[in-house]
């Protein structure tokens, strides 16, 4: 079965220790993309992908970063530089980046709570 | 400043009624607009789109009209269905449909009630 997979479900940290959020899919997608969620907001971009190896900053990319080594493997690691990072963070691929309306698919979300 | 809004953060209809959400935007460069559904324990999927040079699109029971003078787009469900419960994401680009440029609402959460 294709999909966007994002690992874990819940994800608990200290405050001050790094911690990346794994997010693969099997879909052959050239696009992908890091997104948080904050109660009453919409989602924000937090980085992008339109091909390997090649990534940019999106709206609210501080305290955040990411890689592109493989096609389908796009990790975001949350700093201790980002000052509030409790959030719920979704991940979604598309098969290029022209196409976020019939080609894209979300991962389910990670929720990530910094004690 | 949010430059898409849903101001009604949850909505209930009966089944087989309209159902009606709104979404404003503040942006007027904005050509390219969205649907996204979510459930619980799911990722948001694609629902419907628009392109500006239109002011209605069609799918099914889904209907999603755009007033450009307004800065405003709704979605219509007609007849609503229990199965269409969810939470409902407005997206706007100001370049077309291209990932990176897509501003999301904060979600509007529709209960349809049996």
């Amino acid at each position: 079965d294709g999909g966007i997979t994002q690992s874990p479900k819940y994800l608990f940290r200290k405050e001050g220790q790094n911690v990346t959020l794994s997010c693969e899919q099997n879909l052959n997608h050239d696009a992908m993309y890091w997104y948080r969620q904050d109660p009453g907001q919409g989602l924000r971009l937090i980085y992008y992908s339109q091909i390997v190896n090649d990534f940019q900053k999106g709206d609210i990319a501080e305290g955040y970063s990411v890689s592109r080594e493989k096609k389908e493997s796009f990790p975001l690691t949350v700093t201790s530089a980002q000052k509030n990072p409790t959030a719920f963070y979704l991940c979604a691929s598309s098969i290029h980046p022209i196409s976020m309306d019939t080609e894209a698919f979300f991962g389910q979300g990670t929720r990530l709570t910094v004690v | 400043d949010q430059q898409v809004k849903q101001n009604s953060p949850s909505l209930s209809v009966q089944e087989g009624r309209i159902s009606i959400l709104n979404c404003d935007y503040t942006n007027s460069m904005f050509d390219y607009f969205l649907w996204y559904k979510k459930y619980p324990a799911e990722g948001p999927t694609f629902l419907i789109s628009i392109s500006s040079i239109k002011d209605k699109n069609e799918d099914g029971r889904f209907t999603v009209f755009l007033n450009k003078s307004a800065k405003h787009l709704s979605l219509h469900i007609v007849p609503s269905q229990p199965g269409d419960s969810a939470v409902y994401f407005c997206a706007a680009s100001a370049g077309g449909n291209y990932g990176q440029n897509f501003v999301f609402g904060p979600g509007t959460r529709l209960s349809v009630l049996p």
